[in-house]
């Protein structure tokens, strides 16, 4: 049964500061692996989508990398800034699904101090 | 208007109410899926419809009851609810079912507070 796992729960940096968040996942057989980010009391924003043919996808600031062997995604935050501060959370794509089955982690609550 | 729109954005019901979420899309996409957010609790999801039709429904109870009458607009009924069905309710859509190679664009979510 695929798990997604996000460590820690909650992160807080400097302005400034460059940062990773981790996402795991326990089955190297997804179709891809998606990063989103949530603000308080809104939906799900998508950061950076990367499929499973690839090993990184930028975006602006922001870099996720993919490494389907070790079952491991990160999402670079470069220059972090206030505006950064958000709940970021990472959702897999597993193969041999009857339908879409997007299993999500619990996110990574990430604030940004001035 | 672009993107994925729900309405309400709150809604408070009683247990013996009868209420109904609504999604809408514009992005053209033929897929969509209702998610359940409670706190401190991944999202699960609830139901998914390609092309109008419902291909996956998570074991969730029949309190809950989707309808897609096109591609465009998802309705989630809700009837006899327990306060522990409060949730912020999530509406997302994808060009293609199973979504292998496009990604979810979700909607800002109906906070849902049953008393």
């Amino acid at each position: 049964k695929q798990e997604v796992t996000q460590i820690p729960a909650a992160l807080s940096v400097p302005e400034g500061e460059n940062l990773v968040l981790n996402c795991s996942f326990t089955d190297s057989a997804i179709y891809n692996l998606q990063w989103f980010r949530q603000d308080p009391g809104k939906g799900l924003t998508s950061l950076l989508l990367i499929q499973s043919s690839q090993r990184e996808q930028t975006s602006g600031r922001l870099n996720a990398s993919l490494d389907k062997s070790s079952g491991r995604s990160t999402l670079y935050i470069a220059a972090s800034q206030p505006g950064d501060s958000a709940t970021y959370l990472c959702a897999v794509n597993p193969k041999g699904s009857s339908a879409s089955k997007i299993i999500f982690g619990s996110g990574t609550r990430l604030s940004i101090r001035p | 208007e672009t993107g994925v729109t729900q309405t309400p954005r709150h809604l408070v019901m009683g247990m013996t109410n009868k209420k109904s979420l609504k999604c809408e899309q514009h992005l053209g996409h033929n897929a969509m899926y209702w998610y359940k957010q409670s706190a401190k609790k991944p999202l699960e999801l609830m139901f998914v419809y390609s092309l109008e039709e419902r291909v996956e429904n998570n074991s969730v109870p029949s309190r809950f009851s989707p309808e897609c009458p096109n591609s465009s607009h998802l309705f989630l009924h809700l009837h006899t609810l327990q306060p522990e069905d409060s949730a912020l309710y999530l509406c997302a859509s994808s060009q293609e079912s199973p979504p292998q190679g496009s990604p979810l664009h979700f909607g800002n979510g109906t906070r849902l507070t049953v008393t």
